[in-house]
């Protein structure tokens, strides 16, 4: 069972660039989400879904978008990468509001804009 | 604005020790409260909490929630370097989409 998967597990970005961090999930999990963790700062929401075609922002959405067209896939796209957005990313995803669940990380893709 | 507030920040104890991690918040309608271990790479989960004064355990971890006063402990006994680790505190509002708020976690380094 290979849980929340994550790709790439590293990334180097030149400003202006573009990437999508790709995000898939084995469970048939409703809820995925997209976090950012930086020094010291926690991990802050970007994103999340509570189903397919449903996509909503968390609290740091900015520079950031996201799509879910299955139930299994995430992504996260950046579109003008900038050295505010250097970071260690990670997919998350949890049965529901009302099950008790808790979150199932995955190992997270950590990115650097230069 | 909701806030989780984890002390301390970083902890470098001796094998055997004893430590207590704290965490406290302030989330309109919580819900609940969880705790994550992460190492290198991926937080894995270690408990959730929502009634006040039930201690949750696991082997040499264990944990309780004080709703009245807002904060919850995390205590380690007989610590052992595979506990090296940032411990996350996380809370739960009624946020659609359980959505979390995560405090900047405490760096626990166990010296052999």
């Amino acid at each position: 069972n290979a849980g929340v998967t994550q790709t790439p597990k590293f990334r180097i970005l030149k400003i202006g660039q573009s990437m999508t961090l790709q995000c898939t999930q084995d469970m048939n999990h409703n809820y995925m989400y997209w976090y950012r963790q930086d020094p010291g700062m926690g991990l802050k929401l970007i994103y999340y879904s509570v189903g397919a075609g449903i996509t909503d922002k968390g609290e740091v959405p900015n520079g950031y978008n996201v799509s879910r067209s299955t139930t299994e896939d995430f992504p996260l796209r950046l579109e003008l990468a900038a050295p505010s957005q250097t970071s260690v990313y990670f997919c998350a995803s949890s049965h529901g509001r009302d099950s008790g669940s808790p979150l199932h990380f995955g190992n997270g893709t950590r990115l650097t804009v230069t | 604005e909701d806030k989780v507030v984890q002390s301390p920040l970083s902890l470098v104890v001796h094998e055997g020790d004893t430590v207590t991690l704290n965490c406290s918040y302030e989330v309109t309608n919580f819900r609940s409260l969880l705790w994550y271990k992460q190492e290198k790479k991926a937080p894995t989960f270690l408990f959730m909490l929502t009634s006040s004064g039930i201690e949750k355990k696991s082997g040499r971890l264990s944990s309780i929630l004080d709703k009245k006063e807002l904060f919850s402990i995390l205590n380690i006994t007989a610590t052992q370097t595979g506990d090296s680790a940032i411990y996350l505190c996380a809370v739960e509002g009624p946020y659609y989409g359980n959505k979390l708020v995560f405090g900047a976690g405490t760096i626990l380094r166990v010296k052999s």
